[in-house]
């Protein structure tokens, strides 16, 4: 039973444009996100993160939004760029802190120059 | 400044064999939790240690257990290994326990079980 869902394993962009990553979930206990890139051979590493208390958090090129009706979350890359290409998993800590994340199974992002 | 290390990079195991994997948490981090990524999979929690004790656990079975020694670095532990049991274990420190503290991610170790 998954809890964070990422339902396309895979979204192929161009130089430039946006790339819009989706992630969606089940438990409306869930009070705070994070998102994570990982590249091959690498762990993953904290891309950005989003509190329930807010529908939108920007850190550069990166913009994390937050619909708590829907239970849906979306990771903006504007522009997106070569380097960004990436496996992103979207993540969730269920209980506030507790650093007990859950994860979805990640959408490997592709940037076409 | 060395972050998250992890070791053996790599291992192969077989069926009912035990395997110890090691983490050094990145400096200045106390706090330590173990993930299982599977092929295709996101990572999944098996535990946390902090102050040499385990402080949270996913629902993963006895079988994997864990250690946190005083200079912070801990070992993950699996016993009667299973096919399943393959996978990427992803080690992860941090500073802390009160509230969400930033998790920094090491490499991982991939262990194979024949």
């Amino acid at each position: 039973d998954q809890q964070v869902k990422q339902n396309s394993p895979s979204l192929s962009v161009q130089e430039g444009r946006i790339s819009i990553l989706n992630c969606d979930y089940t438990n409306s206990m869930f009070d705070y996100f994070l998102w994570y890139k990982k590249y091959p051979a690498e762990g993953p590493t904290f891309l950005i993160s989003i509190s329930s208390i807010k529908d939108k958090n920007e850190d550069g090129r990166f913009t994390v939004f937050l619909n708590k009706s829907a239970k849906h979350l979306s990771l903006h890359i504007v522009p997106s760029q070569p380097g960004d290409s990436a496996v992103y998993f979207c993540a969730a800590d269920p209980q506030g802190g507790s650093e007990k994340l859950v994860f979805g199974k990640g959408t490997k992002l592709t940037v076409n120059p | 400044d060395a972050g998250v290390t992890q070791s053996p990079t790599h291992l192969i195991k077989t069926r009912g064999q035990q395997v110890t994997l090691r983490c050094s948490p990145k400096s200045g981090h106390d706090t330590v939790s173990w993930y299982q990524q599977a092929l295709g999979q996101g990572p999944q929690f098996i535990f946390q240690y902090y102050e040499e004790e385990e402080r949270q656990r996913g629902n993963f079975p006895d079988r994997f257990s864990g250690h946190q020694f005083p200079n912070y670095s801990s070992e993950l532990n699996v016993n009667a290994l299973l096919l399943g049991d393959s996978a990427l274990y992803l080690c992860a420190s941090s500073l802390g326990l009160l509230g969400y503290n930033e998790q920094f991610f090491g490499p991982g170790t991939r262990l194979t079980v024949l």
